[in-house]
């Protein structure tokens, strides 16, 4: 299979812990993107990048949340110190250089903070 | 915040009639998409008009654009109760090239 694949697809954590999800974009592809989406609302841009470089985050993006594409491969998103309201579906997505491509997403990290 | 708005909010339609649906934004774009989803899963591409095209058509999709309205619309012919699923628009600016900025979406229901 060579779409994007993520891991967890769910996840529940407690209050206060630390959390990873992994993305594993399609393997040509240098764009990488992270969302966030919430119930019955569209997705949320968070952050992408461009092979290894991070070139934009949203300011949704708090201290507590970092994303890292060491090998310009695949890509993790680390929350630190969850709360109740990171609970929501983490989407990846990626695309081929340049603006006039679509994306490509995974099926999702589903997150529920107790 | 999200950068576009689509409407309605929800469609509930029959088997064999037209679904449209409404996606107004705030920037100038570089292009303009249109993604599905269904329930709890990933977003699926349909089809992706350019800032300089009026009109496309996909199979039964038909999508149009008007960059002085900032807004388009799209058009699925002769729904099938497998198109139940969320649509959503997503925006790419001309001065973010890198991210697609997504509408709040339209719940379509198809009933048999």
């Amino acid at each position: 299979d060579t779409g994007v694949s993520q891991d967890p697809r769910h996840k529940i954590t407690k209050r206060g812990q630390n959390v990873t999800f992994r993305c594993d974009p399609i393997s040509e592809h240098n764009r990488l993107y992270w969302y966030r989406q919430t119930l019955g609302q569209g997705p949320e841009f968070l952050t992408y990048f461009q092979n290894e470089a991070q070139l934009e985050k949203s300011r949704l993006l708090s201290d507590r949340f970092s994303a890292e594409r060491p090998k310009g491969s695949f890509s993790t998103l680390e929350i630190q110190r969850t709360e109740q309201g990171d609970s929501a579906m983490y989407l990846c997505a990626s695309s081929p250089e340049g603006s006039r491509t679509e994306a490509f997403f995974g099926q999702g990290t589903r997150l529920t903070v107790v | 915040s999200q950068q576009g708005e689509e409407d309605p909010q929800a469609l509930s339609i029959q088997e064999g009639e037209n679904a449209t649906m409404n996606c107004s934004y705030k920037t100038s774009i570089n292009n303009l998409q249109w993604y599905r989803q269904n329930s709890g899963r990933g977003l699926v591409h349909l089809i992706l008009i350019r800032s300089n095209e009026r009109e496309k058509h996909s199979g039964r999709l038909r999508v149009t654009l008007d960059t002085s309205k900032k807004s388009s619309s799209l058009l699925i012919t002769a729904s099938r109760a497998a198109d139940t699923a969320s649509y959503f628009c997503a925006t790419v600016p001309t001065d973010s090239w890198g991210k697609l900025q997504f509408g709040a979406g339209t719940q379509v229901v198809v009933t048999p």
